[in-house]
């Protein structure tokens, strides 16, 4: 069974700081990816990666940095979080996503004052 | 505008009784994906890539790429099917991917 973790799981900050996603795998897959979920919604795409060293824009980058520094890493930094990017932040992780099954992270809550 | 539409918004069944997802797409797509999200909330693949029909247990996919539309029918249904059900697709020309807001599921005995 595919691990991915994710860390932290709750996270308060302050309009302005820094806050840093952490996100891990340990099936060796390709491509991860980044989405939010906001209350009463569905996922939408940040940041993506086909690999170690490589970060693609999703469908909301904007506010949003990725660092791929591994194959099993992911991260999504924040550098002046806003009120607006409080959310659900899930991480995912899989082969080909057309044609294999995703495999996500528990959730982190991220609630910006 | 949305790309993935999804319907119903909610659905309240009695146990045992069956249901019929909807999920209609508005641009031309790759392939599409079936998800489970759990009350908690932890996100599940149900399935992937479903052409044609496929099933899982009590779970049947029937998805038409050309006609850009996918159902999901659960049989029979069970309390613990309660949850939210997402539809996702890859796009056509850039790859990008787009979920639907869900359907809301409430199974009661």
């Amino acid at each position: 069974e595919a691990a991915v973790t994710q860390s932290p799981r709750n996270k308060v900050a302050v309009t302005g700081g820094k806050v840093t996603l952490s996100c891990n795998q340990t099936n060796n897959h390709n491509n991860m990816y980044w989405y939010r979920q906001d209350t009463g919604h569905g996922l939408r795409l940040i940041h993506y990666s086909y690999g170690a060293g490589s970060t693609e824009k999703g469908d909301i980058p904007d506010g949003y940095k990725a660092s791929r520094p591994s194959q099993e890493n992911f991260s999504l930094i924040l550098e002046l979080a806003t009120p607006s990017q409080t959310s659900v932040y899930f991480c995912a992780s899989g082969w080909d996503w057309g044609d294999a099954e995703q495999f996500f992270g528990p959730g982190t809550r991220l609630t910006v004052l | 505008g949305q790309q993935v539409q999804q319907s119903p918004a909610s659905l309240v069944l009695q146990e045992g009784e069956n249901a019929e997802l909807q999920c209609n797409f508005s641009t031309s797509l790759n392939s599409m994906q079936w998800f489970y999200q759990r009350p908690e909330g932890s996100l599940v693949s149900l399935f992937y890539n479903p052409s044609g029909t496929k099933q899982s247990g009590r779970l049947t996919s029937t998805t038409v790429i050309k006609e850009r539309r996918s159902s999901l029918h659960i049989s029979s249904s069970q309390i613990t099917d309660s949850g939210t059900y997402l539809c996702a697709m890859e796009r056509n020309n850039n790859n990008r991917i787009f979920f639907g807001d869900g359907t809301q599921l409430v199974v009661k005995p």
